[in-house]
């Protein structure tokens, strides 16, 4: 069964601290996304990649970086965690050239920032 | 600024009724226009998508209605059942994903 994984499902981690949080798909995916699900506000799209090393900034980027040193691989950084980014984060990939397939999710990683 | 707006943020149904849930898109690039299903400690998934070239899709119990014109689609779930309930976005494709709030469905039994 195709997936796309992520490492965590609960984070709690203190404001200030580093985060990593990381993604796998094994379906030879071109195109990997991050997104910050939030009551009232849907799905907002943090960063994006559409290639090894390459990362493309979403509408909220701000607190936040990305490493896509494989493909398939994402790794979303919060390099010094706040609390206002207590979320759940959201993986996905698709094909680069079938974006009509839609995008496959993970499960998701619920992180509290205390 | 959201790109789709869903309405409404929740709905509840009786069981065999019909769940109707609306967007309104603006920028006239999007070219696919999917819904997708999330049931609670899952990520979304897909569940039924539009091209707009097309008015109308129907996939079992659920319906796409498109009305390029108006910039408007909408989910119809027929005979909605308790385990239809679930949160549900309306989604659009350009170069990437744009999606709407969410309408946590409740069918009640």
């Amino acid at each position: 069964d195709v997936k796309v994984t992520q490492s965590s499902r609960y984070l709690v981690k203190r404001t200030g601290e580093k985060v990593f949080l990381e993604c796998v798909q094994d379906m030879d995916h071109e195109n990997m996304f991050w997104y910050r699900q939030d009551p009232g506000l849907g799905l907002r799209l943090i960063y994006f990649s559409y290639d090894v090393k390459m990362k493309e900034k979403g509408d909220i980027p701000e607190g936040y970086s990305v490493s896509r040193e494989k493909k398939e691989r994402f790794s979303l950084i919060l390099e010094s965690a706040s609390t206002n980014q207590t979320s759940m984060y959201l993986c996905a990939s698709s094909f680069r050239n079938r974006p009509n397939y839609g995008y496959t999710f993970g499960s998701g990683t619920r992180l509290t920032v205390v | 600024q959201q790109q789709v707006k869903q309405s409404p943020q929740s709905l509840i149904v009786q069981k065999g009724g019909i769940s109707i849930i609306n967007c309104a898109y603006e920028n006239t690039a999007f070219d696919y226009f999917p819904w997708y299903q999330q049931f609670p400690g899952k990520g979304p998934a897909l569940l039924i998508a539009i091209r707009p070239d097309v008015s109308e899709k129907k996939e079992g119990r659920f319906t796409i209605s498109f009305n390029k014109s108006a910039k408007q689609f909408s989910l119809h779930i027929m005979d909605s059942q308790p385990g239809d309930s679930a949160t549900y976005f309306c989604a659009a494709l350009y170069n990437d994903m744009r999606f709407g709030a969410g309408t946590r469905l409740t069918v009640k039994p």
